[in-house]
């Protein structure tokens, strides 16, 4: 299975701040069609994840552009800035591209 | 707009069987693979297979850590989706959810597996 590893396992961050997350896959995550297939998620407490970012750098419909994505084969990072009350949860990076498809541990975004 | 809602969670005894049910509403059912993800309690998410649309045929592709005890499958004229679970075993525990896609969630619903 491919092993996502995401760092840090929590983050502290002052209201209006910036910060980023980073995942790393055991394995390039290109796919024989050319595409990418890593997302980014994230769980408020009580809820169902909800999509954020997909194919690495593409924002979902509704989602600010505070949230961007980036990075290529096996490294990626997920950055917010202005982070706001909203933003706090845990983030999942997940991978699309092997099967069994496989989600990180998550990243816990908390205030300062 | 889209809405997934799970139902048929609750307790199961340890090598029972279950099913659970998604109904789907606020858009063309046929057109999407459909997912089901399970989380246990302050875990990551495990993905454990999906069924595809109709242009591909609503075939099924499932993770090894349940094949075989599991089965995906739909029935596209009452936009259902359903995971049969059977063996179950306390590490099953977990919520459960359907998904359209990678894209959209249920908000799950809870399956406890325990004596």
């Amino acid at each position: 299975d491919v092993v996502m590893t995401q760092t840090p396992v929590s983050l502290s961050v002052s209201l209006g701040g910036q910060t980023s997350i980073s995942c790393r896959s055991s394995q390039s995550l290109v796919h024989s069609d050319g595409n990418t297939y890593l997302y980014w998620y994230l769980q408020k407490p009580g809820q169902s994840p909800q999509l954020l970012i997909y194919k690495v750098s593409n924002r979902f419909s509704g989602v600010p552009d505070r949230f961007s994505g980036s990075g290529s084969g096996t490294d990626f990072t997920l950055k917010i800035s202005r982070v706001e009350p909203e933003d706090l949860g845990v983030y999942y990076c997940y991978q699309g591209t092997h099967y069994p498809y496989t989600f990180g541990a998550g990243t816990k975004l908390e205030l300062k | 707009e889209v809405k997934l809602l799970e139902s048929g969670g609750g307790l199961v005894q340890p090598g029972g069987s279950m099913r659970l049910s998604c109904a789907a509403s606020g858009f063309t059912f046929t057109d999407f693979y459909m997912y089901w993800i399970r989380q246990p309690a302050g875990k990551a998410p495990e993905w454990l297979g999906f069924i595809r649309n109709k242009a591909n045929g609503y075939t099924t592709e499932y993770n090894p850590s349940v094949k075989g005890r599991f089965t995906i499958s739909r029935d596209n004229t009452q936009n259902m989706l359903y995971l049969q679970m059977n063996t179950l075993r306390a590490e099953d525990t977990a919520t459960y959810y359907c998904a359209r896609a990678v894209v959209r969630w249920g908000q799950g619903t809870l399956v406890t597996v325990s004596s």
